[in-house]
């Protein structure tokens, strides 16, 4: 099956410590994003990369890092910078070329940091 | 930058019943894409249906049509004969081109009932 995964599904962390959200897609997607989503709100984009070894910053990328080795991963580092990590992150892909550009997401991941 | 704006924060509906959920949006670009997407308490976000913005015929996915209307940036979202299913929360978003960041509206809880 085609898809984006993302894990783990639930992750629990201390506050002061840094946490990886793992981000896979096998659809050749060029482009990778993460959003971040608080309740009762909409998205808001934090990192995306379009190729491998680039990446730019969202409306939110404070406190947060991400690095795009392979063109199949996207993973998010929410470090202890970021002063309100508990959140609903959700990672999409999408392609850049062709005709259809619409962006596919992940289950997502629930971050709960106390 | 682009806004996206939903005015309805929650919605109900009889099934079998119709039902439009509102959008509006603000850019400066001729060209884009619009969606809108469907997140049931799952969380998994499911693109519902797509619009280009250079193309005047309103899209139609089976129940689910738009009211696409360029000068005006509104782009509504009609859901037909509405299914229990069709219950969730359901963001319209806007991209400016392709591999670019999705603005997200703050989204409309859609309640179906029996």
């Amino acid at each position: 099956d085609g898809g984006i995964t993302q894990s783990p599904k639930y992750l629990f962390r201390k506050e002061g410590q840094n946490v990886t959200l793992s981000c896979e897609q096998n659809l050749n997607h060029d482009a990778m994003y993460w959003y971040r989503q608080d309740p009762g709100q909409g998205l808001r984009l934090i990192y995306y990369s379009q190729i491998v070894n680039d990446f730019q910053k969202g409306d939110i990328a404070e406190g947060y890092s991400v690095s795009r080795e392979k063109k199949e991963s996207f993973p998010l580092t929410v470090t202890s910078a970021q002063k309100n990590p508990t959140a609903f992150y959700l990672c999409a892909s999408s392609m850049i070329y062709g005709e259809n550009y619409e962006q596919y997401f992940g289950p997502g991941t629930r971050l709960t940091v106390t | 930058a682009q806004t996206v704006t939903q005015s309805q924060p929650e919605m109900s509906v009889q099934e079998a019943e119709t039902v439009t959920l509102s959008c509006t949006y603000d850019t400066s670009e001729s060209n884009y894409y619009l969606f809108w997407y469907k997140q049931p308490p799952s969380r998994q976000m499911i693109l519902v249906i797509r619009q280009e913005a250079y193309k005047q015929q309103n899209a139609t996915e089976n129940r689910f049509s738009v009211n696409f209307q360029k000068a005006a940036k509104s782009f509504s979202l009609k859901i037909s004969d509405s299914q229990l299913g069709d219950t969730a929360m359901y963001f319209c978003a806007h991209l400016p081109n392709a591999g670019n960041m999705l603005t997200f509206g703050g989204g409309t809880r859609l309640m179906v009932k029996p």
